[in-house]
């Protein structure tokens, strides 16, 4: 079952620009991940939040979560060509499953 | 270095063959964990394990098996395998379940005719 819905589905945008992802869940997390994928490779880990923060950063990566909508956003800032790829949400349960359930993720191209 | 190894990358077979993909890591992790990934669908998980000897179902388990005997091998098997089962197939580990990132293999690819 899916846990994350991600929005735009795709984003092309500008080398420079910035581009913003937003991520709905449905039910009360432990944790919230977001993950990069290069077109048919391993998914890469980009950050985590957890459900007591409300922003953290990484670099070019800003990522925000408000419990209270079920939601957070990716927001990649001065984008690079380099950062095209498809970037998915995926959250952890406050239940006892051990499950990390992924969206459906955003394509994003970065146009040079 | 650390990482996540599958085997094979590529795999094409025929319905009703039995097939192993295996998946090491060399992290230490005790949390590993099959996925399985299709256009529109998302990435699944099939199964997981929490640690040696201890694994349980993900969101879609049918039709494949897992084994855990050493910590750093979680082997997928599907018995019989169908045209359903194909996928790009992804391994991942991580130190524990919680509040820890998980780590990718790099993918398995596996077409069933």
């Amino acid at each position: 079952s899916q846990q994350g819905e991600e929005d735009p589905q795709a984003l092309s945008i500008q080398e420079g620009e910035n581009a913003t992802m937003n991520c709905s869940y449905k039910t009360s997390i432990n944790n919230l991940q977001w993950y990069r994928q290069n077109s048919g490779r391993g998914l890469v880990h980009l950050i985590l939040i957890r459900s007591n923060e409300r922003e953290k950063h990484s670099g070019r990566l800003r990522v925000t979560l408000d419990t209270s909508k079920k939601s957070s956003s990716l927001l990649i800032t001065a984008s690079r060509a380099a950062d095209t790829a498809s970037y998915f949400c995926a959250t952890v349960g406050m239940d006892s499953s051990y499950k990390l359930i992924f969206g459906s993720g955003t394509r994003l191209l970065v146009r040079p | 270095e650390a990482q996540v190894t599958q085997n094979p990358r590529y795999l094409i077979t025929v319905t009703g063959k039995k097939l192993t993909v295996t998946c090491s890591q060399n992290m230490n992790h005790e949390y590993m964990s099959w996925y399985r990934q299709d256009p529109g669908l998302g990435l699944r998980q099939i199964y997981y394990s929490m640690n040696v000897e201890v694994t349980d179902k993900g969101d879609v388990p049918e039709g494949y098996k897992v084994s855990r005997k050493e910590k750093r091998n979680f082997p997928l098997i599907l018995e019989s395998p169908s045209p359903n089962q194909t996928s790009l197939y992804f391994c991942a580990s991580s130190l524990i379940f919680n509040s820890y990132e998980q780590y990718f293999g790099p993918g398995t690819r596996l077409t069933v005719t």
